[in-house]
């Protein structure tokens, strides 16, 4: 079956600090990438995404690459700021299903200190 | 804006009631999701629905049920069979169109146990 694995929280970092949230995934087909974030209290909102092997996903400082042959996409940032805390879920999605539903790792809970 | 709306962001249910929770969105998507959310897990598929009159289970659809009448609103209902019903309940869609498409959330309704 399709999993997502990422590393468990909370990940507690200083103000500037470098980031990484390591996830991996077990996939049958070849699956699309995304990196989610959830603010206390609401929904999710989409981060960054790539769809193919060695595609970049970036947005607001965060980066991430599909690496296929470690089946690994790892989200960094250089600097971390305190508004960045929040709850950070990998998740893939698989277009040959015909739900085309996302499978989602546990989440990263980030805590940002000033 | 284009979204997604959920009602109500919180929601009681007695023994033994089904409840109703709303979803609805502009975006003229096609595909709609329901998902649970527990406390420091991953969401987990309920229901989804890939056009207007269709819908079909997720990994644990028992003890719910949803109707897709219309485009924009996918309502999903919480029975009296689901004997654990308190997490957090998000609703996404979908462009159903070729490629990679991301889903997009409502914020989410929180359902408690009277």
């Amino acid at each position: 079956g399709n999993s997502v694995t990422q590393m468990e929280g909370p990940v507690t970092l200083s103000e500037e600090a470098f980031l990484t949230i390591n996830c991996t995934y077990t996939a049958t087909g070849y699956p699309s990438l995304f990196w989610y974030v959830q603010y206390p209290g609401e929904g999710l909102q989409l981060l960054l995404k790539a769809t193919k092997a060695d595609d970049k996903g970036s947005n607001k400082g965060f980066e991430a690459t599909y690496r296929k042959e470690t089946t690994s996409f790892h989200l960094e940032k250089g600097s971390v700021q305190v508004s960045d805390s929040a709850v950070y879920f990998c998740a893939l999605s698989l277009l040959d299903t015909g739900r085309r539903a996302l499978t989602f790792g546990s989440g990263t809970r980030l805590q940002v200190q000033p | 804006d284009g979204g997604i709306t959920q009602s109500p962001k919180y929601l009681f249910r007695k023994e033994g009631q089904n409840v109703t929770l709303s979803c609805e969105q502009n975006l003229n998507h096609d595909a709609m999701y329901w998902y649970r959310q527990d406390p420091g897990q991953g969401l987990r598929l309920i229901y989804y629905s890939q056009i207007v009159n269709d819908f079909q289970k997720g990994d644990i659809a028992e003890g719910y049920s949803v109707s897709r009448e219309k485009k924009e609103s996918f309502p999903l209902t919480v029975t009296s069979a689901q004997k654990n019903p308190t997490a957090f309940y998000l609703c996404a869609s979908r462009w159903g169109g070729g490629g990679n498409q991301p889903q997009h959330f409502g914020d989410g309704t929180r359902l408690s146990i009277l």
